[in-house]
């Protein structure tokens, strides 16, 4: 069973670029959430997606956004980026997500953005 | 979700038991205790997630205490690639847990 595919690997950007970044989901899953990974501020949560529908969302500016397309799959988008958005960005899916106990969150390996 | 405290370092010998010890001291009757570990620049991998009772995998072993306000992972025969940064975390559901900074156990030939 394949795992969490997230796409690119790396990426450069510069400032005030966009980039958006890919994650697909382990086969089955419906909920994918994105989370943001930088050695100052650890792990913090983007958002979660689910069925298509944004359910729950961290507290980060609109600049960073996300979407779910019908097969599961999902996108974020970080628009004019700035040096601090430099970061390992990892999206983790499950079956239903948050609203169910005992859920186990599967994570992907990362896209590793770097803003110059 | 409870607050946990790990110690932020510790090493192991090859080959030997590796116990990585959790204190949540807040946690609520219905929240689950699971543990993740984090290789370097890779995502987090599940390990092993319980309740009350104490857990095995092919993985891992947990052990909660009675009144759960503390847990420790057990890794029975710690390898080089077990090196990494383990996340203790405490919630009702993972995605809704916040990961702290972990302990990082460093296995040692």
């Amino acid at each position: 069973k394949a795992g969490v595919t997230q796409t690119p690997r790396y990426l450069i950007k510069t400032r005030g670029q966009q980039v958006t970044l890919s994650c697909s989901p382990i086969s089955g899953h419906r909920s994918v959430s994105w989370y943001q990974q930088t050695p100052g501020q650890g792990l913090q949560f983007l958002f979660e997606y689910f069925s298509e529908t944004q359910r729950n969302k961290g507290n980060f500016p609109g600049r960073f956004s996300g979407r779910q397309f019908s097969n599961s799959r999902s996108e974020m988008n970080v628009s004019t980026l700035e040096l601090g958005d430099s970061a390992l960005y990892l999206c983790a899916s499950s079956l239903v997500g948050w609203t169910r106990e005992d859920e186990k969150l599967f994570f992907g390996s990362g896209t590793q953005l770097s803003v110059l | 979700d409870a607050k946990t405290t790990q110690p932020p370092s510790m090493d192991c010998a090859e080959g030997r038991a590796a116990n990585l010890p959790c204190n949540h001291s807040t946690i609520s009757g219905n929240e689950y205790v699971y543990w993740y570990r984090q290789i370097h620049s890779q995502g987090p991998q599940y390990i092993i997630h319980g309740l009350k009772n104490n857990e095995t995998n092919e993985m891992a072993s947990l052990i909660i205490t009675e009144d759960r306000k503390s847990s420790t992972l057990i890794l029975p025969h710690a390898t080089l690639r077990d090196t990494a940064v383990y996340y203790c975390i405490v919630g009702l559901n993972a995605g809704k847990s916040t990961f702290g900074d972990g302990t990082t156990l460093t296995v040692k030939p």
